[in-house]
């Protein structure tokens, strides 16, 4: 069955302070991994896709990397608009277009 | 650009009563269209998907089902709301052949 895990579940830092989000999944036959940024009481924005162990992308203070089993998010001076919830998805081989998600990492910026 | 709308934007339903939530997407044609579900403490699930007009697929057996009458819009109905069906429902679309998926605004769902 295919699992996507996300670590911490919550995370709180002071303005500037750089850390990383983990995302551990567990799929058969990978076609994507997503992350996605999701605000209180509003639908997931899409950030970035990566497709093969050892792809890097980045928007503005976050970057994302993928090995074969897991993803990070790293987060590079952070501000207090930062805070959200930070959702990673995998898009599993075979023929249905779904995506698996993982439960979250909420994040909160303290200024 | 792309756009893709939900409504209505809250609802609040009895038990045992109907639900028909509406999708549309804007600036695309035959586009993928999803169904997801966020339940407090859980990731978003997937409940239905499609390909095109009157082709839809069911991920999780349950008593809700999806309709496609027309290329950019999805409807998700219910005869009868259980307790169990409030959460955040999301509808989200992707272009024929692309991986990633864009979300709509949602759909906040408490049944009573």
């Amino acid at each position: 069955e295919d699992q996507v895990t996300q670590s911490p579940e919550a995370l709180r830092l002071q303005e500037g302070e750089s850390s990383s989000l983990n995302c551990s999944y567990t799929v058969s036959g990978l076609r994507g991994l997503f992350w996605y940024r999701q605000d209180p009481g509003k639908g997931p924005e899409f950030l970035f896709t990566l497709y093969s162990a050892g792809e890097e992308k980045e928007k503005e203070r976050l970057k994302a990397t993928l090995t074969k089993k897991e993803s990070f998010l790293h987060i590079t001076a952070p501000k207090p608009e930062d805070s959200a919830t930070y959702l990673c998805a995998v898009r599993p081989g075979g023929g249905a277009d779904g995506l698996t998600f993982g439960k979250g990492t909420h994040l909160i910026i303290q200024p | 650009s792309q756009t893709i709308h939900q409504w209505p934007a809250t609802l609040v339903q009895p038990v045992g009563s109907p639900l028909s939530l509406e999708c549309t997407v804007e600036g695309t044609s035959n586009p993928n269209l999803y169904w997801y579900r966020q339940a407090a403490g859980r990731g978003l699930q997937l409940l239905f998907y499609s390909v095109g007009i009157g082709q839809i697929s069911s991920e999780v057996p349950q008593n809700l089902s999806a309709s496609r009458p027309q290329d950019r819009q999805f409807i998700l109905s219910s005869k009868k709301l259980l307790l169990s069906d409030s959460g955040f429902y999301l509808c989200a679309w992707s272009p024929t052949g692309g991986a990633e998926q864009y979300f709509g605004p949602g759909t906040r769902l408490t049944v009573t």
